[in-house]
């Protein structure tokens, strides 16, 4: 059973549309990152989220935790062609234990 | 801040030899070191957790003696495939987390396996 499923897997979407990453569990996370990953390079991170409800924007995305600490959703706004590049979101137990979700392989056409 | 580095970048190796892949955090003290491996255009499989002087974890299905993890120091840990096989040929990237980062991960660019 995956803790953590995201969705879409794929998404391909033209220059300036916008799109939302979906990270969902049944479990309760004392946090969740996002990370954004170019191929043939390590992931990076982009953002941290702590508390429930909590929201943080970084230039045109949003990310935005659930009130339950379950699940989490990362929106762009106006997509560019850099923002291409497999989307993951891991999640934190409080065993310090990390779990990616499968990942979004997100492409934006010009 | 939060930079890790990994050695080499690509290798390409025979059947049967076997080669060492270094990570180190080059500007924090990592006390715990992670090392994933990852398929084309799949998500991160996690192999082993490491924390500095004492044995790794290895994930269910990892063959810790084909897979030898050293975290000797607090900026570095190594990875050794032994006896490498074309199956080992993967991206292999490690990540480092330490204090007063909570519970963030910090990756490095990954090495490029490919075993002929």
């Amino acid at each position: 059973t995956q803790l953590l499923e995201q969705s879409p897997q794929f998404l391909s979407i033209q220059e300036g549309e916008n799109l939302t990453v979906y990270c969902n569990s049944s479990s309760v996370f004392s946090s969740l990152q996002w990370y954004r990953q170019e191929p043939g390079e390590g992931p990076v991170l982009l953002v941290t989220v702590v508390t429930g409800g909590e929201v943080k924007k970084l230039k045109r995305l949003t990310f935005q935790f659930g009130d339950a600490r379950k699940d989490s959703s990362l929106h762009i706004t106006a997509a560019q062609p850099g923002d291409t590049g497999l989307y993951l979101c891991a999640a934190n137990t409080n065993a310090g234990k990390s779990t990616f979700g499968d990942g979004t392989t997100l492409t934006v056409k010009p | 801040g939060a930079v890790v580095s990994q050695h080499p970048s690509w290798v390409i190796c025979k059947s049967g030899t076997s080669v060492k892949i270094e990570c180190r955090s080059l500007d924090f003290q990592a006390t715990t070191m992670f090392w994933y491996r990852q398929f084309p255009k799949q998500s991160l499989m996690l192999m082993a957790t490491s924390n500095e002087g004492s044995k790794a974890t290895y994930e269910q299905g990892v063959e810790k003696d084909k897979f030898l993890i050293n975290h000797a120091s607090l900026t570095l840990s190594t990875l050794t495939v032994t006896s490498a096989h074309p199956e080992d040929s993967s991206f292999y990237i490690c990540s480092a987390s330490g204090q007063g980062r909570g519970d963030e991960q910090y990756f490095g660019p990954g090495t490029r396996l490919t075993v002929t």
